[in-house]
């Protein structure tokens, strides 16, 4: 089954600069990649997603970037606030029923 | 809010006992998945209904079960509770099944005591 790895852990930034979260997946048949944002015990909210025919996307002060080739994608936050602090999820979406399977989620912590 | 609603919010039981929990899709969604988050585990799909029938299986346990009914809305049964089935059961809906956004649900916190 697919397999989605997710780097780094945990991020601390300080606010104004720039947040960098990649994931690698392993699935080529994988097609579809959102990236969800989870504040404590929350649901997680969709930020921002790509499909797999185009290479970058982005939202204001947030882009994701994807390289089939290489089997990776990318979640770039740019100005960081303070309310950006949560929990980030990269998913990659996969089977017969197109279910996600998440990273194991990024802390990231911006420092006022 | 993402529209997708579940009950109850919190839930405290006891092993051995048998809970469920129901989902309402956005209006409109015939789609409807079953995630598990768990501290060690992180955030695993369950299950998958698509319009009444079941359409995929993941990490789902023989003890839990779900279904989807005429009106949509879906139950996941957990029955026979362990202390390790203490975790945060979302569900999320989708219009078809395939490349569309999944919208999650605000979750079911599940307590085994």
């Amino acid at each position: 089954g697919e397999n989605v790895e997710q780097h780094p852990s945990t991020l601390s930034v300080q606010e104004g600069d720039s947040a960098v979260i990649k994931c690698t997946y392993s699935d080529s048949a994988s097609n579809y990649f959102p990236w969800y944002k989870q504040e404590l015990g929350k649901r997680p909210q969709l930020i921002i997603d790509i499909r797999s025919n185009v290479g970058e996307k982005k939202d204001q002060r947030i882009a994701v970037t994807l390289n089939k080739t290489a089997k990776h994608f990318s979640l770039h936050i740019t100005e960081t606030q303070p309310e950006d602090s949560a929990v980030y999820f990269c998913a990659a979406s996969t089977g017969s029923a197109r279910q996600l399977t998440f990273g194991s989620g990024t802390q990231l912590t911006v420092l006022p | 809010d993402s529209g997708v609603t579940q009950t109850p919010k919190h839930l405290i039981t006891a092993t051995g006992q048998r809970v469920t929990l129901r989902c309402s899709p956005r209006s409109g969604d015939l789609s409807v998945y079953w995630y598990q988050q768990s501290l060690d585990q992180g955030l695993q799909f369950l299950i998958h209904y698509y319009n009444g029938e079941e359409r995929a299986k993941g990490n789902i346990l023989e003890r839990f079960s779900a279904q989807q009914f005429p009106d949509l809305h879906s139950e996941l049964n957990l029955s026979s509770l362990e202390l390790g089935d203490s975790a945060l059961y979302f569900c999320a809906s989708s219009v078809f099944s395939g490349q569309e956004t999944q919208y999650f649900g605000p979750g079911t916190r599940l307590l085994v005591l």
